[in-house]
């Protein structure tokens, strides 16, 4: 079974520059969700998505940041414009059914410069 | 709103040495509980969990958990570490029902050494 699947890896760019991240989650899994990963800390939500749908984007600052989920199947996260302090690995997960079990993706570590 | 800590958040050990890493969180109500491993290069991968029942929680590679309700607690052992386990380890705490969204601890960084 294939894993849930991020790309770019790496991503280095110049503040004020947009980036975008995909996800591809598991195949099934109606769930999906971004997390964001500080140097040195845990995963903390962003956005999670039920199929279509983005049922809890409370922590997602809305002013920079932007995800979409057509067709309830990829994601795709952008930030646009980029700060110094979005330099972090963003990490995609999926579930079934919003199910306990959450998988992780390698994740994308960006850097802005 | 749950919170997690670890309180070791680096730990270096030599192989064969016994590995206990603490986990409490701030939820007073029924929880779930999970520990997370990221070894080197790698994504974050389930090591155990704990739902209901017997609060003593058997993983993979040789991990266990237990819960004690009464302290909070959800600490990882391994009674003899090797090289391999060298990772990042992260405690994680979600709420029965709803979305299940677990709130993760800051993680503890093992080293060991061969």
């Amino acid at each position: 079974e294939a894993g849930v699947v991020q790309s770019p890896r790496y991503k280095i760019i110049e503040k004020k520059q947009p980036v975008a991240f995909w996800c591809n989650p598991i195949s099934g899994h109606n769930t999906l969700y971004w997390y964001l990963q500080n140097l040195g800390q845990g995963p903390e939500l962003l956005i999670r998505y039920e199929n279509e749908e983005a049922v809890d984007d409370s922590q997602l600052p809305k002013d920079r940041f932007s995800a979409e989920r057509l067709k309830g199947v990829d994601s795709t996260l952008k930030i646009q414009p980029a700060e110094l302090g979005d330099s972090a690995v963003y990490l995609c997960a999926s579930s079934y059914q919003g199910g306990n079990e959450q998988f992780f993706g390698p994740g994308t570590r960006l850097t802005v410069l | 709103a749950q919170s997690v800590s670890q309180h070791n958040h680096h730990v270096i050990l030599s192989e064969a040495a016994s590995l206990e890493l603490g986990c409490n969180y701030s939820y007073g109500g029924t929880v779930n509980l999970f520990w997370y491993v990221q070894y080197p290069g790698q994504h974050l991968q389930l090591l155990l969990k704990y739902f209901s029942g017997d609060p003593l929680v058997k993983g993979i590679k040789g991990f266990e958990a237990e819960f004690i309700k009464s302290k909070f607690s959800f600490n990882l052992r391994k009674p003899s570490v090797q090289w391999s386990d060298t990772a990042e380890y992260f405690c994680a705490v979600s709420r029965p029902g709803g979305s299940y969204i677990p709130t993760f601890g800051r993680g503890t960084s093992l080293i060991v050494h061969p």
